[in-house]
């Protein structure tokens, strides 16, 4: 199994100001594609997960362009560039390479 | 109205049995694989378990490998979780989720907004 792990699992941030939560696998995601499989998702307090970044660096429709994924092979980066108050919420990267699994979460407030 | 809607949660006593549904609408259900994930109180998201579009090549999670069994009628633009031989960790919320492709393994670019299962005695 792929294993994922985030950090950091907290992240006060100032509106305005950027942000950063990295992600890495116990494997590379590089599928014979081309394409990393993997994903950023924002669970908003008592909401469901939405899909933000999928293939490591496309934006899901509808997300804004403050949003953008880099990364490769086992290292992937989720990036903000100015941070917004409704940006607050749990962030989970998820591989979905092989059987899905996601990394403990990141946990994104306004200081 | 593109969306899915859970049902069938609830309170059960250990050992005992519970079908959830998940149903859609606003997209052609039978072109999609769909997902369930759950997720404990106060914890993250764990996938359970995979049907693609044509309900072959169905692959569970180990911790519900034997005991849960995934389905869909594309009929009824419906899918369904039969969950057997309940634990007390099976406590969750449980969202269906919609994959971005037919088959195999993709993002989730729709989810439900989840029904919870309490394994209580």
């Amino acid at each position: 199994d792929i294993v994922m792990t985030q950090s950091p699992l907290s992240l006060p941030v100032t509106p305005g100001e950027p942000a950063s939560i990295s992600c890495r696998s116990s494997q590379s995601l590089l599928h014979s594609s081309g394409y990393h499989f993997l994903d950023w998702y924002l669970q908003k307090p008592g909401q469901s997960p939405q899909l933000l970044i999928y293939f490591g660096s496309t934006r899901a429709s509808g997300v804004p362009d403050r949003f953008s994924g880099s990364g490769s092979g086992t290292g992937f980066t989720l990036n903000i560039s100015r941070v917004e108050a409704e940006d607050v919420g749990v962030y989970y990267c998820m591989q979905a390479l092989h059987t899905p699994s996601f990394g403990q979460g990141t946990k994104v407030e306004i200081k | 109205q593109v969306q899915l809607v859970e049902s069938g949660g609830g309170v059960v006593q250990p050992g005992r049995s519970l079908r959830l549904s998940c149903a859609a609408s606003g997209f052609t259900f039978s072109n999609y694989a769909i997902h369930w994930v759950r997720q404990a109180p106060g914890k993250g998201l764990e996938w359970v378990a995979i049907i693609p579009h044509d309900g072959n090549n169905i692959h569970y999670a180990d911790s519900v490998k034997g005991r849960f069994t995934i389905s869909r009628d594309n009929s009824k633009n419906t899918l369904y979780l039969q969950m057997n031989s309940l634990r007390a960790e099976d406590t969750a919320v449980y969202h269906c989720a919609k994959c971005l492709s037919g088959g195999g393994w993709s993002s989730f670019d729709l989810w439900g907004q989840g029904t919870m299962v309490t394994v209580s005695s």
